[in-house]
């Protein structure tokens, strides 16, 4: 079956550590994205990659930082310098950027940092 | 500055009747109109999409209007079903650049 895997689905981490979340893909996709969702607030763009050993910064990507080594690998580090680091943390792939092309999502991971 | 706009943070509608969700827009450059179904602690899963040339897409029980002139765009659930009951997310994008995504309706389906 294709799909993205997220692990773990919960984390607990304590305030001021650095904490990596997992993202694989075997939908062959080429971009790939991190969201967050806070309540009321929809789903909000971290980073995204268009191919391997590229990425870009979305619209709140300070406090994190992503790398692109492997087409089906984007694993996401929020560091201790992200404020408010608790949140749902949804991985999303897709054939390309735009294009009409859908995003499949992974079933998210939830962070509570204490 | 809020591309995607859900307006209405929730509804509530009873069984059998239509839900209608709505979503407006602000770039006149979008092209591509997505609707994702979204349950507690899980991912979003895509629900229906519509180009810019149409104006309306039909997948069963869901239906998807688009007014350009009005930046506007629906969605239409008939008949609602308890299982309905999740947040529903709009997005937008261009033909080159990423998914724009609303902050989502949450829908309840009340017997």
């Amino acid at each position: 079956d294709g799909g993205i895997t997220q692990s773990p689905k919960y984390l607990f981490r304590k305030e001021g550590q650095n904490v990596t979340l997992s993202c694989e893909q075997n939908l062959n996709h080429d971009a790939m994205y991190w969201y967050r969702q806070d309540p009321g607030q929809g789903l909000r763009l971290i980073y995204y990659s268009q191919i391997v050993n590229d990425f870009q910064k979305g619209d709140i990507a300070e406090g994190y930082s992503v790398s692109r080594e492997k087409k089906e690998s984007f694993p996401l580090t929020v560091t201790s310098a992200q404020k408010n680091p608790t949140a749902f943390y949804l991985c999303a792939s897709s054939i390309r950027t735009g294009g009409h092309s859908p995003l499949h999502f992974g079933n998210g991971t939830r962070l509570t940092v204490t | 500055d809020q591309q995607v706009k859900q307006n209405s943070p929730s509804l509530s509608v009873q069984e059998g009747r239509i839900s209608i969700l709505n979503c407006d827009y602000t770039n006149s450059m979008f092209d591509y109109f997505l609707w994702y179904k979204k349950y507690p602690a899980e991912g979003p899963t895509f629900l229906i999409s519509i180009s810019s040339i149409k104006d309306k897409n039909e997948d069963g029980r869901f239906t998807v209007f688009l007014n350009k002139s009005a930046k506007h765009l629906s969605l239409h659930i008939v008949p609602s079903q308890p299982g309905d009951s999740a947040v529903y997310f709009c997005a937008a994008s261009t033909n080159t650049d990423k998914l724009i995504f609303g902050t989502g309706t949450r829908l309840q389906v009340f017997p």
